[in-house]
């Protein structure tokens, strides 16, 4: 059984430019959560998806940053124009079910340059 | 709203010692309580939950946690670490949906 997929692991970015996220959750999971982990720092929660719908966005930057999690596919976390200060790991973790154990991804490494 | 404090930062210690990393939170509901493992540059990993019934936790690779409702605390102990125990710890607080996370505890162990 596969556990939670992300890709790229590593991801360079120039200022500008923008960012695509990815994650696989684990087979028979359908929700994901994104969370973002700055240097020296813990992961700090952005946004709790459904297949379809936002459910929280309460960590999630007002500009710049979205998320979605279509019925087929991936969720992807997008963000655009990044800037030096996007440079983190993002994780993302699934569960089966609300307030369900999180199972986490390796993460991306994003750089942005 | 819940938060999370690791007391220390950093914590070394030598091969077969004993150790403690703390955890205390604040929360004004009934919370779910985790701790993580993290290897360079690796994903989380759950070492131990108390979701509720006993208060001592066992978990993975010899770890035991110990949840204390007095003293809004979530210690996390081993009685004899191993050098591959070397990664950062993290402590977690969850209410709903969305895991609140302390800022972490590196611990070093050297022989």
């Amino acid at each position: 059984n596969a556990g939670v997929m992300q890709n790229p692991r590593h991801l360079v970015r120039r200022r500008g430019q923008e960012a695509r996220l990815r994650c696989s959750p684990m087979k028979g999971h359908s929700h994901v959560y994104w969370y973002r982990q700055l240097p020296e720092e813990g992961l700090k929660f952005m946004v709790y998806l459904q297949k379809e719908n936002i459910i929280d966005e309460s960590g999630m930057p007002k500009e710049r940053f979205s998320a979605e999690f279509p019925k087929e596919g991936p969720s992807i976390l997008r963000i655009q124009q990044v800037v030096r200060g996007d440079s983190a790991a993002y994780f993302c973790a699934s569960s089966r079910e609300t307030g369900g154990e999180q199972y986490f991804g390796p993460g991306t490494r994003l750089t942005v340059t | 709203a819940q938060s999370v404090t690791q007391l220390d930062s950093q914590v070394p210690v030598f091969e077969e010692a004993p150790v403690e990393l703390r955890c205390n939170y604040s929360s004004s509901v009934s919370v779910y309580l985790f701790w993580y493992v993290q290897y360079p540059n690796q994903g989380l990993q759950l070492l131990l939950k108390y979701l509720s019934g006993s208060t001592l936790v066992k978990g993975i690779n010899g770890f035991e946690a110990e949840f204390n409702k007095s003293q809004t605390s979530f210690h996390l102990r081993k009685p004899s670490v191993h050098i591959s125990d070397t990664a950062e710890y993290f402590c977690a607080v969850g209410a709903g949906t969305a895991l609140i996370f302390g800022k972490g505890t590196t611990l070093s162990v050297s022989s």
